[in-house]
């Protein structure tokens, strides 16, 4: 198994629509949760954190389940400017140093 | 103001050849990475670097040689260039303890 696992898309949506992407990682001990934002031939960037707790920013929130081992990143009101590519990571185990990175999942927003 | 900066943007070299690219961040950050991401967009942590000493060093084919001359700096030198080396290597950097990364625009390599 791998230790980030996402659905790889694409998903094409229209503008406004509410979209969700879920994520699973494999390693019980991880730590740290983020989703990342890659545009088409782009760095990745931070988009947010994942707090246990949940955390909103905006039109987006992010989820996350321990127990299941799984996190989500809910969209609302999606805009053109939404498409792109979101990596879901993960701090390995107790390393501070070493993120893993999801596969991505391809999100192309249309009009 | 460029925070991660990468050089040369795309590189276009032939089997065998040795080439290099260079790094350099101006966050003041103390750790910096390389990753390798390939045609399917698998982002792979290669080397992670901390003031400096080399922390992390995935199972990276030792063609692959990181130099870190001071913690702003991260370069990596590809010995003996293989096509299966094409790919865009991304560099990366953060403070120790905060897993919050920033990246460089990454570098295009392709190999013919």
């Amino acid at each position: 198994r791998k230790e980030v696992e996402q659905d790889p898309g694409p998903f094409n949506v229209p503008e406004g629509a509410t979209v969700a992407f879920n994520c699973t990682y494999s390693n019980s001990a991880s730590q740290s949760f983020f989703w990342y934002r890659q545009d088409c031939r782009k760095e990745p960037k931070l988009l947010m954190s994942v707090y246990s707790s949940g955390n909103e920013d905006g039109r987006f929130t992010a989820q996350l389940n321990r127990a299941s081992q799984y996190i989500s990143l809910l969209i609302r009101d999606s805009k053109l400017s939404d498409s792109a590519t979101y990596l879901c990571v993960v701090r390995a185990g107790t390393s501070y140093d070493k993120v893993i990175f999801g596969p991505g999942t391809s999100l192309s927003v249309i009009p | 103001d460029t925070a991660v900066s990468q050089t040369p943007k795309y590189l276009v070299t032939q089997m065998g050849n040795d080439k290099s690219i260079k790094c350099e961040q101006n966050l003041g950050h103390d750790t910096m990475y390389w990753y390798k991401q390939d045609s399917k967009k698998f982002l792979k942590i290669m080397f992670s670097y901390n003031n400096k000493e080399l922390i992390i060093n995935e199972t990276v084919p030792n063609r692959f040689s990181p130099k870190s001359p001071d913690k702003a700096h991260l370069n990596l030198h590809i010995n003996s260039l293989e096509l299966g080396d094409s790919a865009v290597y991304f560099c990366a950097s953060s403070h120790r303890g905060t897993p919050e990364q920033y990246f460089g625009p990454g570098t295009r390599l392709t190999v013919t």
